[in-house]
């Protein structure tokens, strides 16, 4: 059976150091990778995904992930955080059994960045 | 322009009622989902629709129904609410079945049930 793990309910980074939010994942086959964040009171925000090609995956608002096979991991990552960073960050991974598209979520990490 | 929009943003009702969630999405997708998010933060996927066809439904009671009158709408209907409903609702949609696009969400719906 597919699945994702982050392994940290929380993170604690100063502004402008960089951080790392890690995320592992079990699945058959080649894996469909991404990460979302949430604002408080908001829904979730797609920031990038890993499908196949480079294993330095750009996204949104300067984060990028690394996928790493023989790691099984997809860990998030931003050279310098800023205190906006703060937020709930999902790692999700695509059930391929079914071909429903269906997402499978870790439980998330909360981001917390201080000034 | 709001891309994937839910109605109420808020519900409080009493247990035993029924009510319904609204969901409209502006982008075109093909595909729409419903997700609850509880106390705890976790995301679970309850249904997805593709041009109105059912494609997932998850270990949902039948107290849920999820009706999509044209694929740029999909309602969540949910019969003699019980306190363990209460959790966030989150409509997505996506360009595609297949999962290779990001879903883009809603803000959610804040059901409380008393």
């Amino acid at each position: 059976a597919q699945s994702v793990a982050q392994p940290e309910d929380q993170v604690k980074v100063a502004e402008g150091n960089p951080l790392t939010v890690k995320c592992t994942y079990s699945v058959s086959g080649n894996p469909y990778l991404f990460w979302y964040v949430q604002y408080p009171n908001r829904g979730l925000q797609f920031l990038l995904k890993y499908i196949t090609g480079d294993n330095l995956v750009k996204g949104s608002y300067g984060f990028e992930a690394e996928f790493n096979k023989s790691q099984t991991s997809f860990h998030l990552k931003k050279p310098s955080a800023l205190v906006s960073d703060s937020a709930l960050y999902f790692c999700a991974v695509r059930d391929i059994s079914g071909n429903t598209g269906k997402l499978i979520f870790g439980q998330g990490t909360t981001l917390q960045v201080k000034p | 322009d709001t891309a994937v929009s839910q109605t109420p943003k808020y519900l409080v009702t009493q247990m035993g009622n029924d009510k319904s969630i609204k969901c409209e999405q502006n982008l075109g997708h093909d595909t729409m989902y419903w997700y609850k998010q509880d106390s705890k933060k976790f995301l679970k996927i309850m249904f997805s629709y593709n041009n109105k066809e059912l494609i997932i439904n998850e270990t949902v009671p039948n107290r849920f129904s999820p009706k999509s009158p044209d694929k740029a709408h999909l309602n969540l209907h949910i019969n003699s609410l019980e306190l363990g409903d209460s959790a966030v609702y989150f409509c997505a949609s996506s360009q595609d079945v297949g999962g290779n696009q990001p879903q883009h969400f809603g803000d959610g719906t804040r059901l409380s049930i008393l």
